[in-house]
C-alpha cells in the first residue's frame, strides 16, 4: 500500500467552479499535512499547511483533516485557469527526521 | 523569504561522467533533500539530511551520493551518469516545522 495516495486525476473543471482534490494516507501516527502546487516544468510551491482535525481555510483554499479517516483535501473556491497546476499532497511519518511523504499529484484543469 | 538555489537549471552531460549537482539554502535549515522527479512516478527521494556531515539514504539512492560539509550546502553526485538517470532533480530544505522549500530544479539530460 502506497504511503500517500491521491485522486489519479486529471481533473478538470469550469472557471468559477470549486475544485476538490482528495488524499489518503496509511500511517496512522502521521501529524503534519501539507499540500503543494506545481506549475508545469517548475517547482513545487506549498500553499497549505494543517495539523489538527478540522478545517483550516486561507483565501480561496480550504484544507481538510480528519484523521479518523486518514483523509486530507482541499477545496479551491472560486477556481481559475491559473489554478491550473499539479497538486501534491505530502505528509509526515512519526519521527522521520523531517521527512515528507508525497502523493504522485492531481493535475487541475480549470477551463474558462 | 525562504530561498533555496540549485548550480544549474539545465545541465547536459555524457554517459560515465562524474556529475556534481549542488544545493545552497539560506534559511538556517537543519534538513535537506536530493529528490527526482520522472513524468508519472512523482517525487522520488534520493537522499536528505538533518545535520551537517550526516546523510539518510531515501527510496532510490543507487547511483547516487551526497555530501554536506556545511549547514547550508547539500550536493548530490552522480558517479557515473548513466542514461537512466536524465531526469529533473530538485533540492529542498526544512526546518523543525516540516514545510520543505523547494529549488527551482536541475533538468539533466545524460546523454
Amino acid at each position: 500500500q502506497k504511503e500517500v495516495e491521491q485522486n489519479s486525476g486529471p481533473l478538470s473543471v469550469p472557471e468559477g467552479a470549486i475544485a476538490s482534490l482528495n488524499c489518503t494516507y496509511s500511517d496512522r501516527v502521521s501529524q503534519s499535512f501539507f499540500w503543494y502546487r506545481q506549475y508545469s516544468g517548475k517547482s513545487p510551491e506549498l500553499i497549505m499547511s494543517i495539523y489538527s482535525n478540522g478545517d483550516k481555510e486561507d483565501g480561496r483554499f480550504t484544507a481538510q483533516l480528519n484523521k479518523a479517516s486518514q483523509y486530507v483535501s482541499l477545496l479551491i473556491r472560486d477556481s481559475q485557469p491559473s489554478d491550473s497546476a499539479t497538486y501534491l499532497c505530502a505528509v509526515t511519518r512519526g519521527s522521520t527526521l523531517g521527512r515528507l511523504y508525497f502523493g504522485r499529484g492531481t493535475q487541475l484543469t480549470v477551463w474558462p | 523569504d525562504v530561498k533555496v538555489t540549485q548550480s544549474s537549471r539545465y545541465l547536459v552531460k555524457r554517459t560515465g561522467e562524474k556529475v556534481f549537482l549542488e544545493c545552497v539554502q539560506d534559511m538556517d535549515h537543519e534538513n535537506m533533500f536530493w529528490y527526482r522527479q520522472d513524468p508519472g512516478l512523482g517525487l522520488r527521494l534520493i537522499y536528505f539530511s538533518y545535520d551537517v556531515k550526516m546523510k539518510e539514504k531515501g527510496d532510490i539512492p543507487e547511483g547516487y551520493s551526497v555530501s554536506r560539509e556545511k549547514k547550508e550546502r547539500f550536493s548530490l553526485i552522480l558517479e557515473s551518469a548513466s542514461t537512466n538517470q536524465t531526469s529533473m532533480y530538485l533540492c529542498a530544505s526544512s526546518s523543525s516545522s516540516g514545510t520543505q522549500y523547494f529549488g527551482p530544479g536541475t533538468r539533466l539530460t545524460v546523454l
